[in-house]
């Protein structure tokens, strides 16, 4: 079985300042996911990442294969980023389905104006 | 439209109640979750279809009972419920055999009393 731990279980830190939250796996994935959860509770896909490094306005989203780690950074972070971010990944090379799917607990990230 | 509707978003009833949850989502996908969430826990997976059938039951206990009557709808029926049951529970859909993004509801809350 997978396991996925995501570091630090929270975080706080004042605007404008730049955060790293991190994801480690235990076997190889075909893709890992970073996702962001508002205290509504809604999920919102930030990532879908298999290798490389992926960008998306202040969102930077890393993976090292070899190492089975991967980095989720925002930089400039502003209040309207607190949320808890979730890295999943999928296990099984070459598969797509989303049953073998093995969830993080999250990041609590909380960012002071 | 949301992609992902799930209605109601809150839920009180009671251990003998009947009630169900439901999810619609209207991004064309073939492949739809329930998920459900803990305080403190990871994302579990309950159920999935592809397709409209079922592909996963993931060890989830009957009261609890999926039906998917077509691809852009999903119920959970629920019944004889417990107050460990209380949780978020999360719709998602996916489009299977392409690069499996997920696309959550914003979540049904669910108190058992």
């Amino acid at each position: 079985k997978n396991e996925v731990e995501q570091s630090p279980q929270n975080l706080t830190a004042q605007e404008g300042e730049f955060i790293t939250i991190n994801c480690s796996y235990s076997v190889g994935i075909s893709a890992l996911h970073w996702l962001q959860q508002h205290p509504g509770g809604g999920i919102v896909s930030l990532f879908m990442l298999s290798s490389g490094k992926k960008k998306h306005g202040r969102l930077i989203a890393t993976i090292n294969i070899q190492e089975k780690h991967s980095s989720l950074h925002i930089t400039a972070s502003h209040p309207r980023d607190s949320a808890v971010y979730i890295c999943a990944v999928r296990w099984g090379p070459g598969y797509f389905g989303n049953e073998k799917l093995t969830f993080g607990t999250g990041t609590r990230l909380t960012i002071i104006p | 439209e949301t992609g992902v509707t799930q209605t109601p978003r809150h839920l009180v009833m009671g251990m003998t109640n009947k009630k169900s949850l439901k999810c619609e989502q209207h991004l064309g996908h073939n492949a739809m979750y329930w998920y459900k969430q803990s305080a403190k826990k990871p994302l579990e997976l309950m159920f999935v279809y592809n397709f409209k059938e079922q592909t996963e039951n993931n060890s989830v206990p009957s009261r609890f009972s999926p039906e998917c009557p077509n691809s852009s709808h999903l119920f959970l029926h629920l019944h004889t419920l417990q107050p460990e049951d209380s949780a978020l529970y999360l719709c998602a859909s996916s489009q299977f055999g392409a690069t499996g993004e997920l696309f959550f509801g914003e979540g049904s809350r669910l108190t058992v009393l």
